[in-house]
């Protein structure tokens, strides 16, 4: 089993659509949880943090469920600049290290 | 001001070359790290230095080798290189306690003909 796990997609979905990405990971001592965003040829970089509580930051919500190892991101009114891969990663500060999912693709068309 | 910088951006050499990428840092960072995301795109860990001391070492190939002459830089030497080291390798860095936010470099695409 991977470490951590998503469905590769493709998502394709119209420009103002709302679109919801799953993840679920394997160690329940991971400590710390992110969204990053690769863009085609290019390295991966940080979207956001991801808190129990959950938060947000402008169209997009992060939610972690500790209990089912859960992680989710919510993507509202989708513009073409979204289309991106989204890696959901998950961090083990003991070992000083990130697992990251294989990632998410997602094509938002006019 | 690139924050995480590696060169070259493109590699093109013949199987059994040895070849480096080399890696800098200007935040300060004392972790840094070596990535590899094959043709499936995925990012997997192939090593980590703490302040120049190596801390993750995973199942990588002995002809890969990393070097850390201070916190600052992580070079990778691999040696007979093989068809199937094509990938894009990725450099990353940390202040914090690890497991936390990553800085990526623009990562080195390698292609072995």
């Amino acid at each position: 089993r991977k470490e951590v796990e998503q469905d590769p997609g493709p998502f394709n979905v119209p420009e103002g659509a709302t679109v919801a990405f799953n993840c679920t990971y394997s160690n329940s001592a991971s400590q710390s949880f992110f969204w990053y965003r690769q863009d085609c040829r290019k390295e991966p970089k940080l979207l956001m943090s991801v808190y129990s509580s959950g938060n947000e930051d402008g169209r997009f919500t992060a939610q972690l469920n500790r209990a089912s190892q859960y992680i989710s991101l919510l993507i509202r009114d989708s513009k073409l600049s979204d289309s991106a891969t989204y890696l959901c990663v998950v961090g083990d500060t003991g070992r000083r290290a990130l697992t990251f999912g294989s990632g998410t693709r997602l094509q938002v068309q006019p | 001001d690139t924050a995480v910088s590696q060169t070259p951006k493109y590699l093109v050499t013949q199987m059994g070359n040895d070849k480096s990428i080399k890696c800098e840092q200007n935040l300060g960072h004392d972790t840094m790290y070596w990535y590899k995301q094959d043709s499936k795109k995925f990012l997997k860990i192939m090593f980590s230095y703490n302040n120049k001391e190596l801390i993750i070492n995973e199942t990588v190939p002995n002809r890969f080798s990393p070097k850390s002459p201070d916190k600052a830089h992580l070079n990778l030497h691999i040696n007979s290189l093989e068809l199937g080291d094509s990938a894009v390798y990725f450099c990353a860095s940390t202040g914090e306690d690890g497991g936390r936010r990553q800085f990526f470099g623009p990562g080195t695409r390698l292609t072995v003909l």
